[in-house]
């Protein structure tokens, strides 16, 4: 079965710091990764994905992600967080585009960001 | 382009009763997938519907039920309410075309179910 663990419940960061948030995912096969974003009281918001190809993906609002096979990881970076950066964020994986990628997604149980002054 | 979009925002019911939620995909989905997100949790996948027919679901009891109907929107069904069916429910819509441009689900802004 497909899991994915984000292991920090709660990360602050002070504005203008670097941030990466942690994920670890268990899959049988090569899987569709994928970060989403959550502001209060607001539905999902799509930051970046992978599926194949270059390892390092660009997504919006100048983060990016980096998949490791070899540590059944994806963690998502990004270089200097700004106060709007608050949210609450949640890494998700979801079958290979060979089993149609529009299968049910797993979510992890997210990562909550603040940024202080 | 509205994007996804569902009904109501914020509901109340009390323990026992019926409810249902209703979600209207972004324009050229043909698929509906239904998440419930409680409180302080990720979202658990509840079930996907494509040409009208349930095509997966999560491990979720056959109180939760749904249709999908011709023009692709969806209803999520939820009888006999627990307090513990207290959560945000999100309706995710994509393309069931497996194209590069097309993997990824589009998630509306939720409805708020508290069950008192």
């Amino acid at each position: 079965a497909q899991s994915v663990t984000q292991p920090d419940i709660h990360i602050t960061v002070s504005e203008g710091a670097s941030l990466e948030l942690r994920c670890n995912y268990s899959y049988g096969a090569t899987p569709y990764l994928f970060w989403y974003v959550q502001s209060p009281g607001q539905g999902l918001q799509l930051l970046l994905k992978y599926f194949s190809g270059d390892t390092l993906v660009q997504g919006i609002k100048g983060f990016e992600a980096e998949f490791k096979r070899s540590q059944s990881s994806f963690n998502l970076r990004k270089p200097s967080v700004h106060w709007s950066d608050a949210a609450e964020y949640f890494c998700a994986v979801g079958p290979h585009i060979s089993n149609f990628g529009n299968e049910k997604l797993t979510f992890g149980t997210g990562t909550r960001l603040t940024i202080i002054p | 382009d509205a994007g996804v979009t569902q009904s109501p925002t914020h509901l109340i019911k009390t323990r026992g009763q019926q409810v249902t939620l209703r979600c209207s995909p972004k324009s050229g989905h043909d698929t509906v997938s239904w998440y419930q997100q409680a409180l302080g949790q990720g979202p658990q996948f509840i079930f996907q519907y494509y040409e009208e027919e349930e095509r997966q679901r999560g491990n979720f009891p056959d109180r939760f039920s749904g249709h999908q109907f011709p023009n692709y929107s969806s209803e999520l069904n939820v009888n006999a309410l627990l307090l513990g069916d207290s959560a945000l429910y999100l309706c995710a819509s994509s393309s069931i075309v497996i194209t590069l441009m097309n993997t990824e689900a589009f998630f509306g802004q939720g409805t708020r179910l508290t069950v008192v």
